[in-house]
């Protein structure tokens, strides 16, 4: 499967501990996003990457919320001290570079999403 | 106000029955336009692209676009039961974050 893969699937954790999440963009796609989606709702945007450098955070990125991309590939998601608002689903999504070879480089792909619920 | 809206239903259309979904925006900067399908507990999934104003079609999806209205839509033509799913609009001015709707819940009925 050559999508967009995230792990862990599920995570529960409880109220003020750290978690990590981490998505596996489609290969040779430079562009890497995060979003939240909570029930009922569309995705959020939470903020992108092109090749390792973050170029925008959306305001729901508080303090507690980092990520990186640390060679321009994979990345993760940190949430520390979490909250029970922070339950939702996290999803990351990637799009390919401008290039001849790609009939649009604006499309998005999602991966499967990580659902976390914090007790 | 938010940038996009969206009916979020539900909507519900007996099998083989035509299916028209829509969304407003207020964002004049927009210029790409997605529609997802998301199915419960899983990531949307590209459904259609589309690049300013007109009609794109796929098989049995047809997107439109009129940028003076600020409005799009999705026809679904002879809808199947597995077509039930979530339709999330989508919009974004250029390479940048997606603006989606709230997404319209539709059921299929045999």
């Amino acid at each position: 499967d050559t999508g967009v893969s995230q792990d862990p699937r599920h995570k529960i954790t409880k109220r003020g501990q750290n978690v990590t999440f981490r998505c596996d963009p489609i290969s040779e796609h430079n562009r890497l996003y995060w979003y939240r989606q909570t029930l009922g709702q569309g995705p959020e945007f939470l903020t992108y990457f092109q090749n390792e450098a973050q170029l925008e955070k959306s305001r729901l990125l508080s303090d507690r919320f980092s990520a990186e991309r640390p060679k321009g590939s994979f990345s993760t998601l940190e949430i520390q001290r979490t909250e029970q608002g922070d339950s939702a689903m996290y999803l990351c999504a990637s799009s390919p570079r401008a290039s001849g070879r790609f009939t649009s480089y604006n499309e998005q792909f999602f991966g499967p999403g990580t659902r976390l619920t914090v007790l | 106000q938010k940038e996009v809206e969206q009916d979020p239903g539900p909507l519900s259309v007996p099998e083989g029955a035509i299916v028209s979904l829509n969304c407003t925006y207020s964002n004049s900067a927009f210029q790409y336009f997605m529609w997802y399908r998301q199915y419960s507990r899983k990531g949307p999934e590209l459904l259609m692209y589309t690049y300013s104003s007109g009609n794109k079609e796929d098989g049995r999806f047809t997107a439109q676009v009129d940028k003076s209205s600020k409005y799009i839509s999705l026809f679904i033509r002879d809808s199947q039961p597995s077509d039930s799913a979530t339709y999330l609009c989508a919009m974004m001015p250029g390479a940048q974050k997606l603006v989606f709707g709230q997404g319209t819940r539709l059921t299929i009925n045999p």
